[in-house]
């Protein structure tokens, strides 16, 4: 089966640095990824949708220069958090499917961040 | 602005017995329907997908989808501890685009 290899699997960070996040599909090509976000008891809330080559589209309200992703090959996409601040806690969970239709994503393990 | 549906529960059930999940979606051209089940502290992980109108089983699980009514449901037969978890249901409204999810639905299995 697919497998989307995500890391780090937790990050602690002081405040006003940044962090990157990898996610690597480790057993097919991905020409396009999707992160997500969920806090505490919430449901996942997609940021962006990553393609490689090309810039990310990101969803209404998650900033663009804040939440850089880089989709510079067809297995590994990153999602920088600049300036990171105590509300940019969160659980980031990298995705991707195996073709480009309608098919399940599969799920990395998950960033946990907790911005201090 | 298309919306996924759950209650978000707890559905509390004793051990042995079936737990049924429903989940309604917004946007009647939705082509593909999931259910992930989500471990405290732990991603996604896929337990069904459903494409086509009808039941569609595996194992323990039955996943139902009626189009007509946007209308999704998942059971989960002879319920186990085990299958205590937040159940997800997502929906992909356009091939290759990302997957819309519901809040999820607490499922509570008591020994």
């Amino acid at each position: 089966g697919a497998v989307v290899s995500q890391h780090p699997s937790w990050v602690i960070c002081k405040s006003g640095t940044s962090v990157k996040i990898e996610c690597r599909s480790l057993d097919f090509q991905a020409t396009t990824m999707f992160w997500y976000r969920q806090f505490p008891k919430q449901s996942l809330m997609l940021m962006a949708t990553s393609n490689e080559g090309s810039k990310a589209t990101y969803e209404q309200g998650v900033e663009k220069d804040k939440f850089l992703i880089n989709h510079a090959s067809l297995t590994l996409s990153t999602l920088t958090v600049t300036s990171a601040h105590p509300e940019d806690s969160s659980f980031y969970i990298c995705s991707a499917r195996l073709d480009r239709g309608s098919s399940p994503l599969h799920f990395g393990n998950g960033t946990r961040l907790t911005v201090t | 602005q298309k919306e996924v549906e759950q209650n978000s529960g707890p559905l509390s059930v004793p051990e042995g017995a079936i737990a049924s999940l429903n989940c309604t979606y917004s946007d009647r051209g939705s082509q593909s329907f999931f259910w992930y089940r989500q471990y405290s502290g732990k991603s996604p992980e896929l337990i069904m997908s459903i494409y086509s109108n009808g039941d569609k089983e595996d194992g323990r699980f039955t996943a139902q989808l009626n189009k007509a009514s946007q209308y999704v449901s998942l059971l989960i037969r002879d319920s186990q501890p085990s299958d205590s978890a937040t159940y997800l249901c997502a929906v992909n409204w356009q091939a290759g685009t990302a997957l819309i999810f519901g809040k999820g639905t607490t499922l509570s299995v008591s020994s």
